[in-house]
């Protein structure tokens, strides 16, 4: 089975600086696909970045980036410059790209509160 | 707009009960999913449906019931038989395998059911 761990429960940074967010995985599937998602107050699963198992190069959306280490299992997420609508929960996620199923269920981790402090 | 909803935001029930929410989408996804958080837990999946009128139990479906009649809703009723059912309970769908998107799941805003 696979099993997804974020070992920071809660993580603050002042405003305008940069945090890393951990995430570490386990696996023995090849072929997978890794999430990062924003749980803000409001409480609205936000998809902030997704990264291809496949793929070497580490995902990036505008401030937000990963550092995706395969042989160590490691997901890791930056937010650059951060801003108040940053204060979250996050959570990290994980799917094998089995063809086989009729859809790909996801493992969560068990989130990381981050608090963007003024 | 396409999307999730979920009805209602928050819910009240008498222990004893059982109560049904609701989960609608209009995004043609084939596959649906109930998760439900607590604090601390992260996100634990109870039931999920590949197509209309089938569904398989995730990893705390005890308790628990869904149907899928229609490819647009996926209703969850908590039973009484759920021993701790308090919790927030979140709805997603994701398109078919193949399809751009499909490892990604797109979620609904979520309904807080209170039990007392």
């Amino acid at each position: 089975a696979q099993t997804v761990t974020q070992s920071q429960p809660e993580m603050s940074v002042q405003e305008a600086e940069t945090v890393t967010l951990s995430c570490t995985y386990d696996t023995s599937e090849s072929n997978y696909y890794l999430f990062w998602y924003k749980q803000p107050p409001s409480r609205q699963m936000i998809l902030v970045i997704r990264q291809e198992a496949y793929k070497q190069q580490n995902a990036t959306e505008n401030r937000f980036s990963v550092n995706f280490q395969k042989a160590a299992k490691s997901f890791s997420l930056k937010i650059s410059d951060s801003q108040l609508g940053d204060t979250a929960m996050y959570f990290c996620a994980f799917t094998t790209a089995y063809s086989g199923a009729g859809s790909y269920q996801l493992t969560f981790g068990k989130g990381t509160k981050l608090s963007v402090i003024p | 707009d396409g999307g999730i909803t979920q009805s209602p935001k928050y819910l009240f029930r008498k222990e004893g009960q059982n109560v049904t929410l609701s989960c609608e989408q209009n995004l043609n996804h084939d596959a649906m999913y109930w998760y439900r958080q607590d604090p601390g837990q992260g996100l634990r999946l109870i039931y999920y449906s590949q197509i209309v009128n089938d569904f398989q139990k995730g990893d705390i479906a005890e308790g628990y019931s869904v149907s899928r009649e229609k490819k647009e809703s996926f209703p969850l009723t908590v039973t009484s038989a759920q021993k701790n059912p308090t919790a927030f309970y979140l709805c997603a769908s994701s398109p078919p395998p193949g399809t751009s998107g499909s490892y990604e799941q797109y979620f609904g805003p979520g309904t807080r059911l209170t039990v007392t």
